[in-house]
């Protein structure tokens, strides 16, 4: 079965500190992972992409990873800003479907 | 193109009245999916059409639950009778292709239900 188990599923860090969320999953064949932000009351938008030869990828403060050989992703965040704060979805597509496989997120607080 | 647009933003309504949400897509997008979102099951994908047409409606919770989509430029959710355990967050999201082909699903900002 596939599946997208994203830790820790909450976080609070103070504004200016970094964080990494991670990423497991079992979704196999493996097409693609997106990371997802999604701010209070809106819908969410995503941050990157990253392919099965992509180890690493860059979006302003925002760094993904992937290590498709163990089926595991992070998303690190630099010099937290309070605008920061929302959840983290992270997507898994493949898997034989057209249907990706969601995350159920890790929520993000930035305090100041 | 203002992206994806869904109305209401918010919805009250008892239980036992029908609810219909509203979503148009971005033009040129050929695929529209319509998703949950609850705190104890997150996003969940319940349709999605192709060219207008329902390719996959399996994440429907039940024939309670039914989905339209007339033209290119406008879908429905409906849902009837309506029961408070509908409650949620539903999100109409399109995109150009499949998340497969690496394509993005650019989501609207959201209707929030709730069934009293």
């Amino acid at each position: 079965k596939n599946q997208v188990e994203q830790s820790p599923q909450s976080l609070i860090i103070l504004e200016g500190k970094n964080c990494t969320l991670q990423c497991n999953y079992t979704v196999s064949p493996f097409s693609n992972l997106r990371w997802y932000k999604q701010d209070t009351g809106r819908g969410p938008v995503s941050l990157t992409i990253m392919t099965f030869s992509e180890n690493t990828k860059s979006n302003g403060r925002y760094t993904a990873t992937l290590d498709a050989d163990t089926k595991q992703s992070s998303l690190h965040i630099t010099a937290s800003q309070l605008s920061d704060s929302a959840s983290y979805i992270c997507v898994v597509s493949g898997g034989g479907s057209y249907i990706p496989t969601f995350g159920r997120g890790t929520s993000l607080i930035v305090h100041p | 193109d203002a992206g994806v647009i869904q109305s209401p933003r918010h919805e009250v309504t008892e239980m036992g009245q029908e609810v219909t949400l509203r979503c148009k897509p971005i033009s040129g997008h050929d695929y529209l999916f319509w998703y949950r979102q609850t705190m104890m099951r997150g996003l969940e994908l319940l349709i999605y059409f192709n060219n207008n047409v329902p390719i996959d409606d399996s994440g429907m919770p039940e024939d309670r639950f039914s989905a339209k989509m007339p033209n290119a430029s406008f879908s429905t959710l409906k849902i009837q009778p309506s029961e408070p355990r509908d409650s949620a967050v539903y999100f109409c999201a399109s995109s150009l292709g499949v998340a497969e082909e690496n394509t993005e699903a650019f989501f609207g900002q959201g209707t929030r239900l709730t069934v009293v």
